[in-house]
């Protein structure tokens, strides 16, 4: 496995469900994202986690629980969420401590809630 | 939180012409990179510019870094349909980690 990779693909969820998206980053960085991408609108960053601790919380909905056990995988736990959290959820993982930060994505996960 | 503005918005095209898109702030960024992303995909990074002036390309595609750091552009020559897609920019922000996205510009080039 190369880059960033995210499971799953797509996920149907109903609002009273609970679901986690999973993202695994091969690259040996030490920083991980999860954004929010919606129809019309720029990438919304959702959270940071630099060497697995938590350092931005974008005034996200409770509804959604990053973790991160490792600088490897990042978790995005879903549970009682509302039609209009339906969107592209999108990770990333850069290395941070340089003057440059470069950001790698994953392919996404597709979700949509009824 | 500083702010990028990408322009045009939609752009639609026919195979072999030259297109520009803008990407533009009143702040001043770090760094700033060019993605582009496909449906259903993630966004690819195609490039990062660092210091003001600079150019940098990549085949048929030409970056720039305005002087001030607070601008960029992407020039495409003799566009394919492959290029198709939604062109995003994204600055590093000067205080941290931090990438401020533009909205993008899809384009859509015709055979």
């Amino acid at each position: 496995e190369t880059g960033v990779t995210q499971t799953p693909r797509h996920l149907v969820m109903g609002m009273t469900n609970k679901k986690s998206l999973k993202c695994e980053q091969h690259l040996g960085h030490n920083a991980m994202y999860w954004y929010k991408q919606s129809a019309k609108k720029p990438l919304e960053l959702m959270f940071v986690y630099n060497f697995k601790e938590q350092t931005e919380n974008n005034s996200v909905p409770s509804r959604f629980s990053p973790e991160c056990p490792n600088s490897s995988h990042l978790f995005l736990h879903l549970h009682t969420l509302q039609p209009e959290d339906s969107a592209l959820y999108l990770c990333a993982s850069s290395q941070v401590g340089g003057a440059v930060y470069e950001q790698y994505f994953g392919p996404g996960t597709r979700l949509t809630v009824t | 939180t500083q702010l990028l503005e990408q322009s045009p918005q939609f752009l639609s095209i026919q195979e072999g012409e030259n297109l520009t898109v803008y990407c533009n702030s009143s702040s001043v960024f770090s760094s700033l990179q060019w993605y582009r992303q496909e449906p259903g995909e993630g966004p690819v990074l195609l490039v990062t510019v660092v210091t003001g002036g600079e150019v940098k390309k990549l085949k048929r595609l030409t970056f720039q870094f305005g002087d001030a750091r607070k601008d960029s552009s992407l020039h495409i020559t003799a566009a394919q349909p492959g290029d198709t897609g939604l062109y995003l920019c994204a600055g590093q922000e000067t205080s941290g980690s931090r990438l401020t996205f533009g909205e993008g510009t899809q384009l859509t080039v015709n055979p």
